[in-house]
């Protein structure tokens, strides 16, 4: 299993109030991303960072914002939750390529949120 | 825009049978890679191929990749309960090498059956 963690993995919450879902990996990977999955469904790229200082919107727009401070931690905000942000969230990190081998993704176990 | 398109959406075989899924995409890729969740869980990843392979295996993994089709088949053999999760397709086709993150299809749910 790759270390990296996401937090909470569950939280249901009121419309309106701020949120912040927390991923940490510890192997050092350069690369983190945001996925959003609805239930039964495909995951769709919401936010990615190539490093420190580095964030990239994804194909699927969002109202949430992302930061990377440091490499181990990249914190995904909305600043006000409404029902249609109801869904999981899944963190993943890759590390550099390798000779120019792709490397694969690591997730974590996702947090599914519920708005009220 | 969606991607890869798993084929079947669920499938359900008893235990000791081989299993396939497919998946088609649309554009040219650098890769395409298979990942299974757990009920609950993150992704795995399972196995990756790149666009100038046509066939790879890992244990009881087989994967074969038509890039003239743009389709991509995972076959599984000897099928275990334990294999009873959901399986993704994932494409690789940005410029960064996959690090623009990579498009997933809907996924195939296995059911393996005791």
């Amino acid at each position: 299993e790759a270390d990296i963690y996401q937090t909470p993995r569950y939280l249901v919450i009121g419309t309106g109030k701020k949120i912040t879902l927390e991923c940490s990996q510890t192997m050092g990977h350069d690369k983190m991303y945001w996925y959003q999955q609805d239930p039964g469904m495909e995951l769709h790229l919401i936010h990615y960072s190539y490093g420190v200082n580095s964030t990239e919107k994804g194909d699927l727009s969002s109202e949430s914002t992302v930061s990377r401070i440091r490499t181990e931690h990249f914190p995904l905000t909305l600043e006000s939750a409404r029902p249609s942000h109801t869904s999981q969230y899944l963190c993943a990190s890759s590390p550099p390529s390798a000779g120019g081998e792709p490397q694969p993704q690591h997730f974590g176990d996702g947090t599914r949120l519920s708005i009220l | 825009s969606q991607q890869g398109e798993e084929d079947p959406q669920a499938l359900s075989i008893q235990e000791g049978e081989n299993a396939t899924m497919n998946c088609s995409y649309k554009t040219s890729i650098n890769n395409l890679q298979w990942y299974r969740q757990n009920s609950g869980r993150g992704l795995v990843h399972l196995i990756l191929i790149r666009s100038n392979e046509r066939e790879k295996h890992s244990g009881r993994l087989r994967v074969t990749l038509d890039t003239s089709k743009k389709s991509s088949s995972l076959l599984i053999t000897a099928s275990r309960a334990a294999d009873t999760a959901s399986y993704f397709c994932a494409t690789d086709d940005g410029p960064g090498g996959g690090a623009d993150g990579l498009t997933f299809g809907k996924g195939t749910h296995l059911i393996i059956q005791p």
